[in-house]
């Protein structure tokens, strides 16, 4: 199994320009997620889907949008890329509803804008 | 809202120290806490997650306890190695299963 998988690894971008981040996950896993990481901060939501066909917002959405794709992918879409979006960004999946649901990431997009 | 602090953000320790590392969160009305170790320029990897109902869970050198009431969770590493320098992440899951993270706390094993 590959766990989750994140494309591209690295992105420099300039400012207002678009891009998408794409995740897959390969454990049937009903829930997926997208974070940011910055410097000397945790991890902060953007974006969740519980279940297939279902999104909500995180504590950080504005900027972003977020399609679930199928059960396997969620991507995360930047439409006018700005220096402030300049982050580490994770996708991660967990399975709700059994005892752990504990969640399980991929390697991380590193996104310079310019 | 769940805030997670990380405390201290950063460790030196000499080989062989046993490390001590702590995470203190605000709402103790969670789902479970897990830890996770990072690697520079990597992912995270789960190191242990705690259900609400448990006090501790132990894996190798690892323990973690926790302590819901007080809002503390601890993680032990026994006989630290140059191998266990990293960050490490504290993240609190709420009721709704979305995660709280604490900024972490960069180790240093010293040879």
């Amino acid at each position: 199994n590959a766990g989750v998988t994140q494309t591209p690894k690295f992105q420099v971008l300039k400012t207002g320009q678009s891009m998408t981040l794409q995740c897959a996950q390969d454990m049937n896993h009903n829930s997926m997620y997208w974070y940011r990481q910055d410097p000397g901060m945790g991890l902060r939501l953007i974006y969740y889907s519980a279940s297939e066909g279902t999104t909500d917002k995180g504590e950080v959405p504005n900027g972003y949008n977020v399609s679930r794709l199928n059960k396997r992918e969620f991507s995360l879409r930047l439409e006018s890329a700005a220096p402030s979006q300049t982050s580490v960004y994770f996708c991660a999946s967990s399975d709700i509803g059994t005892v752990n649901n504990e969640q399980f990431f991929g390697p991380g997009t590193r996104l310079t804008v310019l | 809202k769940q805030e997670v602090t990380q405390i201290p953000a950063a460790l030196s320790v000499p080989e062989g120290e046993n490390l001590v590392l702590n995470c203190s969160f605000t709402d103790s009305a969670i789902y479970n806490l897990q830890w996770f170790r990072q690697d520079p320029g990597k992912g995270l990897t789960s190191l242990l997650l705690i259900q609400s109902s448990q006090r501790e869970q132990t894996s190798g050198r690892l323990n973690a306890s926790l302590d819901k009431s007080s809002g503390r969770s601890t993680l032990y590493i026994a006989a630290s190695q140059p191998g266990d320098s990293a960050t490490y992440l504290c993240a609190v899951s709420s009721n709704d299963y979305k995660l709280s993270f604490g900024a972490g706390t960069t180790v240093t094993v010293r040879a």
